[in-house]
């Protein structure tokens, strides 16, 4: 069975700062990765997808996440971060073929002026 | 807006009663997802249904069971309710039952027990 593993559970950061939001994944088969991304009293929505090809995937608002299977990894970057990237991220993995998406424990992120 | 629609948004009941949480997919979507959101469980996968039949099983407990209709509409219901059921209930919805792709969530439906 897979597992996920976000290191971080709170990532306090200042606004125009870059940011970085680690994943970890366990599975004993290829997988697909995800980033969602939770606002406040809000359902979660897709930020980027991992499925096959490029390392480096890019999604919506500006982040970019790199799959490194080596040390199976999916860490979540964006540059430089604005108050409204405020927001709870999930890191998710699905087995191939497998229907179903598992979450990690979730990194509030909390952008400061 | 996602298009996937919960109701009731938020339900207050007691212990031992009976709630049915309900979930409208994406126009098109076959797969609904149930997941469950407490803040010491995280977010934990209860169960999936592609097109009326159950797909795949996670997390749920007995007391709860799910099922989809023709109209693919789901409905989630919980009973013998206990105060650790107290959560938010999220359904989703995609349109296939392989995920490689996008998940769809509602807003959520948020159980509260006492």
């Amino acid at each position: 069975a897979q597992s996920v593993t976000q290191l971080d559970s709170q990532v306090p950061v200042f606004e125009e700062a870059p940011v970085e939001l680690r994943c970890n994944y366990s599975s004993s088969v290829s997988v697909y990765l995800f980033w969602y991304v939770q606002y406040p009293n809000q359902g979660l929505q897709l930020l980027l997808k991992y499925l096959s090809g490029s390392t480096l995937v890019k999604g919506i608002n500006g982040f970019e996440a790199e799959f490194n299977k080596s040390q199976t990894s999916f860490h979540l970057r964006k540059p430089s971060v604005h108050i409204s990237d405020t927001a709870e991220y999930f890191c998710a993995v699905s087995e191939y073929q497998g229907g179903k998406l598992i979450f990690g424990q979730g990194t509030e992120l909390s952008v400061k002026p | 807006d996602s298009g996937v629609t919960q109701t009731p948004k938020h339900l207050i009941t007691a212990t031992g009663q009976r709630v049915t949480l309900r979930c409208s997919p994406r126009s098109g979507d076959l797969s609904v997802y149930w997941y469950q959101q407490s803040l010491d469980q995280g977010l934990q996968f209860l169960i999936q249904y592609y097109n009326g039949e159950e797909r795949a099983k996670g997390n749920i407990l007995e007391r709860f069971s799910a099922q989809q209709f023709p109209d693919l509409h789901s409905e989630l219901n919980l009973s013998s309710l206990e105060l650790g059921d107290s959560a938010l209930y999220f359904c989703a919805s995609s349109s296939s039952d392989t995920n490689t792709g996008e998940l769809f969530f509602g807003e959520g439906s948020r159980l509260t027990v006492l």
